[in-house]
């Protein structure tokens, strides 16, 4: 079965930081790979994805993850943090063999960034 | 501007009584879907649309239902046999195809059974 693991409920930095939000994944095959963003009372934004090439991917807003095959791992990283940063952040995973109603989302981490 | 647009944004409801959330989309998509979020709990699927006048269940649909008579609307019923209606829910769509486009969402709709 398809999962997603978004093991910190809350990451805490100070502004100017560099920031890690971690997410791993479970699937049978190999996946595509989202990154996703809500503020509070609002839907998600998309932030990146991961398809296929290169294991670095670049999204919106400055955020970056790595795809990292052999720790089912999909990172989402930023250089310096931003107070306007802090939401609620959501890694969701499709396996490529999938239906396209299966993207399955972790349970989301919050970030806080503070001055 | 093209989007995704939920209404109404906060919606109250006496128990026994069906709500009607509506999901309007201009992106020209053809697949649609509907999650509920619960704090901690992420987003959950309840029904799914990959074209017009057909619809899938997602992993809660008890208690909902849904139609596609139309590329761009997928309205969501919320029935009086749905036991804790009380949650946030997301529209989203999706160009159809491969499954690697990300899904666009609407604002979202807030219900609150009173």
């Amino acid at each position: 079965a398809q999962s997603v693991a978004q093991p910190e409920d809350q990451v805490n930095v100070a502004e100017g930081n560099p920031l890690t939000v971690k997410c791993t994944y479970s699937v049978s095959g190999n996946p595509y790979l989202f990154w996703y963003v809500q503020y509070p009372n609002r839907g998600l934004q998309f932030l990146l994805k991961y398809i296929t090439g290169d294991n670095l991917v670049k999204g919106s807003y400055g955020f970056e993850a790595e795809f990292n095959k052999s720790q089912t791992s999909f990172h989402l990283k930023k250089p310096s943090a931003l107070v306007s940063d802090s939401a609620l952040y959501f890694c969701a995973v499709r396996d490529r063999r999938g239906s396209q109603g299966n993207l399955i989302f972790g349970k989301g981490t919050k970030l806080s960034v503070k001055p | 501007d093209g989007g995704i647009t939920q209404s109404p944004k906060y919606l109250f409801r006496k128990e026994g009584q069906n709500v009607t959330l509506s999901c309007e989309q201009n992106l020209n998509h053809d697949a649609m879907y509907w999650y509920r979020q619960d704090p901690g709990q992420g987003l959950r699927l309840i029904y799914y649309s990959q074209i017009v006048n057909d619809f899938q269940k997602g992993d809660i649909a008890e208690g909902y239902s849904v139609s596609r008579e139309k590329k761009e609307s997928f309205p969501l019923t919320v029935t009086s046999a749905q036991k804790n209606p009380t949650a946030f829910y997301l529209c989203a769509s999706t160009q159809g195809g491969l499954g690697t486009g990300e899904l666009f969402f609407g604002e979202g709709s807030r219900l609150t059974v009173l």
